[in-house]
């Protein structure tokens, strides 16, 4: 079975600093990985995904993430962290169908002024 | 990209009662995904929507509960039955479209008194 483990439920940090949201997952098949944001009030949006090729992954509003197979990691960054970015985040796994996702707890990112 | 709306986006209901949701869908799609988001906690898959065939839930989820309907390519109702307090959370429907990706609703937001 696969799993989602997000380090941190919430995660404070400056306006202009660096946003680093951990995920680790379980994966009995090479996963695919994906990072959705929730704004307060809304569903969610797709971020980034890592299916094949490509490790580092490039996503909208200047987020990346790493695939690391050794790790079992996929790190979300923003090298400097701006006040609309504050939402939750969700770190998702599928097998390799994408059709029944299993996502993490969430982590909270909240942008101090 | 999906274009996705859900209706009602709210609702408050007294326990006994059913609350019946829709989904509908900017094009054609072969699958629907049914989450539930209870409150600060992370998404759970309900249930898999084919048009054509009765839908497949996930292990806790029953028929009986949440029940749902798959009339055509492009909308899905989930019905949740006999409403409790517990029942209140966020209700999200989700579509695959390729390449490997689930687009979600803005989800509904459900309070059962």
């Amino acid at each position: 079975a696969q799993s989602v483990t997000q380090l941190g439920s919430h995660v404070s940090v400056s306006e202009g600093a660096l946003v680093l949201l951990r995920c680790n997952y379980s994966s009995s098949v090479p996963p695919y990985l994906f990072w959705y944001v929730q704004y307060p009030n809304q569903g969610l949006q797709l971020l980034l995904k890592y299916t094949t090729g490509a490790t580092l992954v490039k996503g909208i509003n200047g987020f990346e993430a790493e695939f690391k197979k050794s790790e079992t990691s996929f790190h979300l960054t923003k090298p400097s962290a701006h006040m609309s970015d504050a939402a939750e985040y969700f770190c998702a796994v599928s097998d390799q169908g994408a059709q029944k996702l299993v996502f993490g707890q969430g982590t909270r990112l909240t942008i101090n002024p | 990209s999906a274009v996705i709306s859900q209706k009602p986006s709210r609702d408050i209901c007294q326990r006994g009662t059913s609350l019946t949701i829709q989904c509908q869908v900017d094009s054609q799609v072969t699958m629907m995904f049914w989450y539930r988001q209870q409150p600060g906690q992370s998404l759970t898959l309900i249930a898999t929507a084919n048009q054509g065939s009765e839908a497949t839930y996930e292990s806790g989820f029953v028929i009986d509960k949440f029940p749902i309907s798959r009339p055509n390519l492009t909308f899905s109702t989930l019905t949740v039955s006999n409403m409790s307090p517990e029942d209140s959370s966020i209700y999200l429907c989700s579509v695959f479209r390729g390449p490997e990706t689930q687009y979600f609703g803005p989800g509904t937001r459900l309070l059962v008194l």
